[in-house]
């Protein structure tokens, strides 16, 4: 059992270049969403998913787009990277009340 | 909308003193309440939550938090601290049964040995 699961822990980009922040669990849980850490700032929710084929935006939603074609996986994509955007980026993922939240490592993305 | 607020932005303490942090929340209807910790280095980790009943709960590594529901307050409490406690800690907010769970800003604790 592997829990939440966040891929590359590092990455570098250019702005304007794209990618993928993956995460997946293996928890079954129905419940996925996506942060960002920034000091001073706490945690802000990005995008969120309560279960495969349903998302819906949080506080900051510009420049990320998301999907969940499966219970296990919602990858997070920056189309155009800025450096605004530069950030921890946290997932986790709950049962299907939305309970207790279960955190990934996170991905530290730099934007230059 | 929903919002949560710690007081205290960085705290710090030496070893064996009380800690009190702060957090207070705008919602009027039913929440669920978190701590969450976050080591150096690591990522976050529930300490302690509130959903119903007792409104005085325990978590891990002696923390409480009580819930004051006419105050909207979640504060964390330690009688006394250790330098391993060294982190920072969120108070997060879920309101209703979206699954949204809306964080304050951190408080960051330094303890010194």
């Amino acid at each position: 059992n592997a829990g939440v699961t966040q891929t590359p822990k590092f990455q570098v980009l250019k702005t304007g270049q794209s990618m993928t922040l993956q995460c997946a669990q293996d928890m079954n849980h129905e419940y996925m969403s996506w942060y960002r850490q920034d000091p001073g700032m706490g945690l802000r929710l990005i995008h969120y998913s309560v279960g495969a084929g349903i998302t819906d935006q949080g506080e900051v939603p510009n420049g990320y787009n998301v999907s969940r074609s499966t219970t296990e996986d919602f990858p997070l994509r920056l189309l155009s990277a800025a450096p605004s955007q530069t950030s921890v980026y946290f997932c986790a993922s709950s049962g299907p009340l939305g309970e207790t939240q279960y955190f990934g490592p996170g991905t530290r993305l730099l934007v230059l | 909308a929903q919002s949560v607020s710690q007081h205290n932005h960085h705290v710090i303490l030496s070893e064996a003193a009380s800690l009190e942090l702060g957090c207070n929340y705008s919602y009027g209807g039913t929440v669920n309440l978190f701590w969450y910790v976050q080591y150096p280095g690591q990522h976050l980790q529930l300490l302690l939550k509130y959903f119903s009943g007792d409104p005085l709960v325990k978590g891990i590594k002696g923390f409480e938090a009580e819930f004051i529901k006419s105050k909207f307050s979640f504060n964390l409490r330690k009688p006394s601290v250790q330098w391993s406690d060294t982190a920072e800690y969120f108070c997060a907010v879920k309101a209703g049964n979206t699954g949204k769970l809306i964080f304050g800003q951190g408080t960051t604790l330094q303890v010194k040995p």
